[in-house]
């Protein structure tokens, strides 16, 4: 158990729908990162929070939005879903920049 | 531009038999970290080991070794005796100081199947 939770562990939604993934970090960690990892194009990075604040963001699509609030816990929000966004999402989260990540079991969204 | 590969999509090995994991990693900055995660079938990613960029030297950890070796940019992991419960899709990824939010890059994983 890496200490970072994540729910819901599955999801199975609808095409047009939206989504919230909720992340809560390894206490004491200020960083949290989102990945998607998906058949074609692998674990990818999404976007980045430290200390509630964003940092950077990947290849996350406008359709995409995360935000991470006071208690640090992260919310990553899908709209408009599509099939092509059926993955597997992570959350890590680190202590500092830079530091080992560590990561949440990961929510399996499903779009029909 | 930074890259991680691993060549090697799948491995089949018989249980006790030694495996090795090729990684090899590119990137420009000469301040980096990199990482093993191993995937097991129940999905989640567990961390492996660490090592920055000034240090070479090669780690052991019980029946997993890693190797380090800037010269050919590689970081390869070996698994000594490999057992049925090693049987998991490993991770190499890097991160580096010119990426202010040191994400990682992961490469595309390789699928070791123990059989015993």
């Amino acid at each position: 158990d890496s200490g970072v939770t994540q729910t819901p562990k599955h999801l199975i939604t609808a095409t047009g729908q939206r989504v919230t993934l909720r992340c809560s970090p390894r206490s004491g960690d200020l960083s949290v990162y989102w990945y998607q990892q998906s058949l074609d194009q692998g674990l990818q990075f999404l976007i980045q929070y430290y200390n509630g604040e964003e940092r950077a963001k990947g290849n996350i699509l406008e359709r995409f939005s995360a935000q991470q609030f006071p208690d640090l816990h992260s919310e990553l929000n899908l709209s408009s879903l599509e099939l092509g966004d059926s993955a597997l999402y992570f959350c890590a989260s680190s202590v500092e920049i830079p530091d080992t990540q560590y990561f949440g079991p990961g929510t399996r969204l499903t779009v029909l | 531009a930074q890259k991680v590969t691993q060549a090697q999509t799948e491995i089949s090995v018989v249980e006790k038999e030694d495996v090795t994991l090729d990684c090899v990693y590119e990137t420009r900055d000469t301040t980096y970290y990199l990482f093993w995660y191993k995937q097991p079938p129940s999905g989640e990613l567990v961390f492996l080991i660490r090592r920055n960029s000034f240090d070479e030297q090669n780690e052991i950890s019980g029946r997993y070794s890693w190797n380090f070796q800037k010269s050919t940019s590689s970081f390869n992991f070996t698994i000594t005796a490999s057992q049925v419960v090693d049987s998991a899709v490993y991770f190499c990824a890097l991160s580096s100081l010119g990426d202010s939010s040191y994400k990682l890059i992961f490469g595309s994983g390789t699928r070791l199947l123990v059989r015993p």
